[in-house]
């Protein structure tokens, strides 16, 4: 069964400092990795995905997050945080093919301070 | 990718009633996943629903209580049936088209 693991419920930074926010997956072949961002009362923003290819991968708003098989980690980055990045951030799993369906970890809340 | 309207965007029920949510899709997708999200919660696949035959529900969900509708490959529907407290949630639809899964922006459901 796939699985995601978050296992920062809830992190703080300084406005300007980087971030990185950790996610591990389980998943038996090949995984679709994604993350998402859900501002307060707002829907699911795709901030990247991963398929294949390149392991670093960019995306939206300055994140990038870099795929290692070896840890089956899809760690998500920002070298410079902005006060607008406050929101909370889900990483997600799926396999190939549009009947796949998503697991998505607990979420951390990240919380940015001036 | 594809864009998704959904509603309603939220609602305030009375408990014992049902609540039908919509999901438009700007083009045919061949599956439509429902995810609900408890408050403060991440988010829990419901049902997969395939045009032309009975949705699948996950482990815990079952079609009385959420039954689907997908008369075609560009909208579903969702009903939360016999509603209580316990179903106040973020309901969202989700569909993939090959780069990747696009959510509707969800409908925040209060039952009171």
């Amino acid at each position: 069964a796939q699985s995601v693991t978050q296992p920062d419920i809830h992190i703080t930074v300084s406005e300007g400092a980087s971030l990185e926010l950790r996610c591990n997956y389980s998943y038996g072949a090949t995984p679709y990795l994604f993350w998402y961002v859900q501002s307060p009362g707002q829907g699911l923003q795709l901030l990247l995905k991963y398929f294949s290819g390149d392991t670093l991968v960019q995306g939206i708003k300055g994140f990038e997050a870099e795929f290692k098989r070896s840890q089956s980690s899809f760690n998500l980055r920002k070298p410079s945080v902005h006060w607008s990045d406050a929101a909370e951030y889900f990483c997600a799993v799926g396999g190939p093919g549009t009947a796949s369906k998503l697991t998505f970890g607990t979420g951390t809340r990240l919380q940015v301070t001036l | 990718s594809a864009v998704i309207s959904q509603k309603p965007s939220r609602d305030i029920c009375q408990r014992g009633t049902s609540l039908t949510i919509q999901c438009q899709v700007d083009s045919q997708v061949t599956m439509m996943f429902w995810y609900r999200q408890q408050p403060g919660q991440s988010l829990t696949l419901i049902a997969t629903a395939n045009q032309g035959s009975e949705a699948t529900y996950e482990s815990g969900f079952v079609i009385d209580k959420f039954p689907i509708s997908r008369p075609n490959l560009t909208f579903s529907t969702l009903t939360v049936s016999n509603m209580s407290p316990e179903d106040s949630s973020i309901y969202l639809c989700s569909v993939e088209t090959g780069y990747g899964y696009t959510f509707g922006s969800g409908t925040r459901l209060t039952v009171v």
